[in-house]
């Protein structure tokens, strides 16, 4: 069965350094999120894909994070500096989105430990 | 703008016994889509049951089933026949448009 990919599973850092995540959506499935998951919390979304083209980022630190999904496949996901509150799990699904299915899947995640 | 809210933040239940868990959502959408999702522990995310809110007939998945009430913006989950792999955070979702709003979840835990 397909699955979501994410890398790498966990990840610890010191504050201020850079940080990269990266996820392999199912194939076929044009939109992707990230959302970042705070322990006890539920999915806030960060940024959404549509294909190449970002569809909202309106929850995105835009100063310190940037995401991109150049040929509309996989995506990176970066933080630069990290913070102490950035530590949390970052999650990334899939959706076909299509008429008979609005369906996410998501891949592990990727927890975040900031030092 | 779009809120879900999960009021219960833990529950517990008996295994083999029934247990409800809520969620009530504010829109001013008249097409969406409701689902619930199970996060267990250090695993990843799915999909338990998802509701169209154009079908009046409640979904149902096995041992899992929603009480959709649209008037009343609420979209319960029952699980039946407790069983210890259904202990897990489960997540109200909807969505709308383009974008998914989540609830802040309920921690299940069934007892042996």
């Amino acid at each position: 069965e397909a699955e979501v990919a994410q890398s790498p599973r966990y990840k610890i850092t010191e504050k201020s350094q850079a940080v990269a995540f990266w996820c392999d959506p199912i194939s076929g499935h044009a939109t992707l999120y990230w959302y970042r998951q705070i322990l006890g919390q539920g999915p806030e979304l960060l940024v959404q894909f549509q294909d190449e083209s970002v569809v909202d980022d309106s929850q995105l630190p835009k100063d310190r994070f940037s995401a991109e999904r150049l040929k509309g496949v996989d995506s990176t996901l970066k933080i630069q500096p990290a913070e102490l509150g950035d530590s949390a799990m970052y999650l990334c699904a899939s959706s076909l989105l299509a008429l008979s299915s609005y369906e996410q899947y998501f891949g592990p995640g990727t927890r975040l430990t900031v030092t | 703008a779009q809120t879900v809210t999960q009021s219960q933040p833990e529950m517990s239940v008996q295994e083999a016994e029934t247990v409800t868990l809520s969620c009530t959502y504010d829109t001013s959408e008249n097409n969406y889509y409701l689902f619930w999702y199970k996060q267990p522990p250090s695993r990843q995310m799915i999909l338990v049951i998802r509701q169209e809110a154009y079908k009046q007939q409640n979904a149902t998945e096995n041992r899992f089933s929603v009480n959709f009430q649209k008037a009343a913006k609420s979209f319960s989950l029952k699980i039946s026949d407790s069983q210890l792999g259904d202990t897990a955070m489960y997540f109200c979702a909807f969505f709308t448009g383009n974008q998914f709003y989540f609830g802040t979840g309920t921690s299940l835990t069934v007892i042996p």
